[in-house]
């Protein structure tokens, strides 16, 4: 099993709610990553974390907020988000950070638009 | 600071066609790259990971190919289909960015019947 499942597929929110994305891999992976991308662009890092801790934040605003519960699960909750974040958010995950993270896996993405 | 451009930006061949796509990088020292595919409004999707010590990898019609010393892979596609429209990205990992990937801005392939 290479997957990994994000939810929602599709997120409409107002400037002012307050939503989370999900993701979550049954690989055994212990690296987990957040790309945010634009279309006709390629992805933009935001977050990685490795075993459950947060290893980078590539200095995403605050309105952004990572939490890793378990080794399975990703979330990103967002509050007052902009127009301008609307994007397709991306989920992926990898082996590890140690020598390097080996082959990363994504998910669908989580079309989010922000009105 | 690591660049990678893919060309060309986009490519239209009949199904059947061999196909070669190609992605440049500026730096070197790199970890591994990887090559993915995106459908529209979809994730990405693994096709091949090379690691720097490797000089090609192959998954069925797909073949790459790393040349590290010259900034340069190739994914070479065999046999074209029309499934196979998607666009194509590489990644490049450099060593001491710790899990940083850098992509390229992608080849968008149309294979018409």
């Amino acid at each position: 099993d290479t997957e990994v499942t994000q939810t929602p597929k599709h997120l409409v929110m107002g400037m002012t709610n307050k939503k989370s994305l999900k993701c979550e891999q049954h690989m055994g992976h212990r690296a987990m990553y957040w790309y945010k991308q634009k279309a006709k662009k390629p992805p933009e890092l935001m977050f990685v974390y490795s075993y459950e801790k947060l290893s980078i934040n590539e200095s995403v605003p605050s309105r952004f907020s990572p939490e890793c519960p378990n080794s399975s699960l990703l979330n990103l909750h967002l509050h007052a988000l902009q127009p301008e974040d609307s994007a397709l958010y991306l989920c992926a995950s990898s082996l590890g950070l140690a020598g390097g993270p080996g082959e990363l896996f994504f998910g669908e993405g989580s079309r989010l638009t922000v009105l | 600071k690591q660049e990678v451009t893919q060309i060309p930006a986009a490519l239209s061949v009949p199904e059947g066609e061999n196909l070669v796509l190609n992605c440049s990088f500026t730096d070197s020292a790199i970890y591994n790259l990887q090559w993915f595919r995106q459908d529209p409004g979809k994730g990405l999707t693994s096709l091949l990971l090379i690691q720097s010590s490797q000089r090609e990898q192959t998954s069925g019609r797909l073949n790459a190919s790393l040349d590290k010393s010259s900034g340069r892979s190739t994914l070479y596609i065999a046999a074209s289909q029309p499934g196979d429209s998607a666009t194509y990205l590489c990644a490049v990992l450099n060593t001491g960015t710790a899990s940083k990937l850098t992509f390229g801005t992608g080849t968008r392939l149309q294979v018409t019947l």
